[in-house]
């Protein structure tokens, strides 16, 4: 089964509100934890890598105060779309660093701002 | 920064035809290497790694080769299947432990 869960695999929101995406890692305490966005057709681009109990880091042209990372304890990161407008509308995917058993990722969610 | 090039696709192949996909990486230090597969609805799947040059992943027919004096680690199988039929990506993990995709290739595979 899967070893990274990520909940909700699809939402659709109204333009100005927010959404959270949750990430679950089910068999490993994860410290770090990563957040890509994988627009249509193209790859995966590093949002910000998220770490436990402290701030997260963003990759450089990624809005803070837009995507908000909280990984409060080792197993759960969460991303928060803030203020969602259509252009937010994208692939959201997890990612786990586990160890030697390098990296597992999350089905992902789509998010679709209407 | 570190990055990777893959060749654009998509690439469309009769079934057992050989696949070739190419894959260049600039980095600093010695990355290691990783092909990634994703199927259609599904999500990114590990395929192969390679952590130190000379180095050759293989899995399910697939193999790469860490060739650190080009830089390189394409992906190739002898024989494709339609079930092949996907969106291959290549990454790299450097210094930093953040991984970095390539653009990805589209696989058509037709019977």
């Amino acid at each position: 089964g899967a070893v990274v869960s990520q909940h909700p695999s699809w939402v659709i929101c109204k333009s100005g509100t927010s959404v959270k995406i949750e990430c679950r890692s089910l068999d490993f305490q994860a410290t770090t934890m990563f957040w890509y966005r994988q627009f249509p057709k193209q790859s995966l681009m590093l949002m910000a890598t998220s770490n436990e109990g402290s701030k997260a880091t963003y990759e450089q042209g990624v809005e803070k105060d837009k995507f908000l990372i909280n990984h409060a304890s080792l197993t759960l990161s969460t991303l928060t779309v803030t203020s969602a407008h259509p252009e937010d509308s994208s692939f959201y995917i997890c990612s786990v660093e586990r160890g030697v058993y390098g990296y597992t990722f999350g089905s992902g969610t789509r998010l679709t701002v209407v | 920064g570190d990055s990777v090039t893959q060749m654009e696709g998509p690439v469309t192949l009769s079934e057992e035809a050989f696949l070739t996909i190419n894959c260049t990486y600039t980095a600093t230090g010695y990355p290691s290497l990783f092909w990634y597969v994703q199927y259609p609805g599904e999500g990114l799947q590990l395929l192969l790694k390679a952590t130190k040059a000379d180095d050759k992943g293989s899995n399910k027919g697939f193999e790469a080769t860490y060739r650190k004096e080009t830089t390189s680690f394409h992906l190739e199988k002898g024989s494709v299947q339609v079930s092949d039929s996907a969106v291959y990506f290549c990454a790299l993990s450097g210094a930093t432990n953040k991984l970095i995709f390539g653009t990805g290739t589209l696989l058509a595979v037709q019977p």
